[in-house]
C-alpha cells in the first residue's frame, strides 16, 4: 500500500540534544512538508521541498533542519536551538500536480525532558 | 499572506443529525483552494473534501460538503447522517497563489472538535 511513514511514533530527549524524525513515502510525489502542531492549535509550515536537493523554509523554520537527498525522504532534524520543541510533527507529500492536497503521515510525538 | 478561521472550538450533534463546522478565509489571491481534514485522536490527518476558488458548484464527498461562499469568503463543511466515527477534530485550510508557488503550503484553521453523540 501505498503511503507516508513516519518514525518514532513517541520520542523522548533530554534538553539540548539533537533528534531527528524520519519520514519516508512510496507515492511517488515531488513534494514534501514538515508541519508542527501544538496542542488545540492548528499546524504550522516547518519546512518544504519541492524537488530532490531543494528545500525551502516555512513559517517556523528556526531550530529546525531538514534535507533531501532522495525523493522518498525527507527527515527533520530538530536542534537544540529550538526552544520549544514538544509538538506532534506532521510529514504529508503532495504530488506538484494537484493543487495542494497533502497525504500526511501518522505524526511524531517529541517530548523534551 | 493567508488567512483561517474556525470560530467554534467545539461543536456536539446528535447521531444521525447533519452538522455544519464554519470556516471563514481570508485571502488577496484570485486563485486558492480550500480544504478540510479530520483527525481522529490517533492523530493522522485525514483529507475530506477540496474546493477551488473557481469552482462554480460546490463540493461533495460522501456525506461531506462544502458550502462555499465566495463573496463572504466563507466554506463550511456539512457532514450529514453523522456517525459516531465522526468525532474528532476537524481543520480547515486553504493555499493560495498564481503559478503554483503555493501548491502544497497549507494554511490551517485553529480547528473545531466534533463530538457525536449516541
Amino acid at each position: 500500500d501505498g503511503g507516508i511513514t513516519q518514525s518514532p511514533k513517541y520520542l523522548f530527549r533530554k534538553e539540548g540534544q539533537n533528534v531527528t524524525l524520519s519520514c519516508e513515502q512510496n507515492l511517488n510525489h515531488d513534494a514534501m512538508y514538515w508541519y508542527r502542531q501544538d496542542p488545540g492549535q492548528g499546524l504550522r509550515l516547518i519546512y518544504y521541498s519541492q524537488i530532490v536537493n531543494d528545500f525551502q523554509k516555512g513559517d517556523i523554520a528556526e531550530g529546525y533542519s531538514v534535507s533531501r537527498e532522495k525523493k522518498e525522504s525527507f527527515p527533520l532534524t530538530v536542534t537544540s536551538a529550538q526552544k520549544n520543541p514538544t509538538a506532534f510533527y506532521l510529514c504529508a507529500s503532495s504530488a506538484t500536480q494537484l493543487a495542494g492536497e497533502l497525504f500526511f503521515g501518522e505524526g511524531s510525538r517529541l517530548t523534551v525532558l | 499572506a493567508q488567512k483561517i478561521t474556525q470560530t467554534q472550538p467545539g461543536m456536539f450533534v446528535q447521531e444521525k443529525e447533519a452538522v455544519t463546522l464554519d470556516c471563514t478565509y481570508d485571502t488577496s489571491d484570485q486563485s486558492y483552494g480550500l480544504f478540510w481534514y479530520k483527525q481522529p485522536s490517533s492523530g493522522e490527518m485525514i483529507f475530506l473534501i477540496y474546493q477551488g476558488s473557481y469552482d462554480e458548484q460546490n463540493a461533495t464527498e460522501g456525506r461531506y460538503s462544502l458550502n462555499f461562499q465566495k463573496a463572504r469568503k466563507s466554506a463550511n463543511l456539512v457532514i450529514s447522517a453523522s456517525q459516531l466515527g465522526d468525532s474528532a477534530m476537524y481543520f480547515c485550510a486553504m493555499w493560495g497563489g498564481a503559478g503554483g508557488t503555493s501548491y502544497g503550503k497549507l494554511t490551517f484553521g485553529q480547528g473545531t472538535i466534533l463530538t457525536v453523540h449516541p
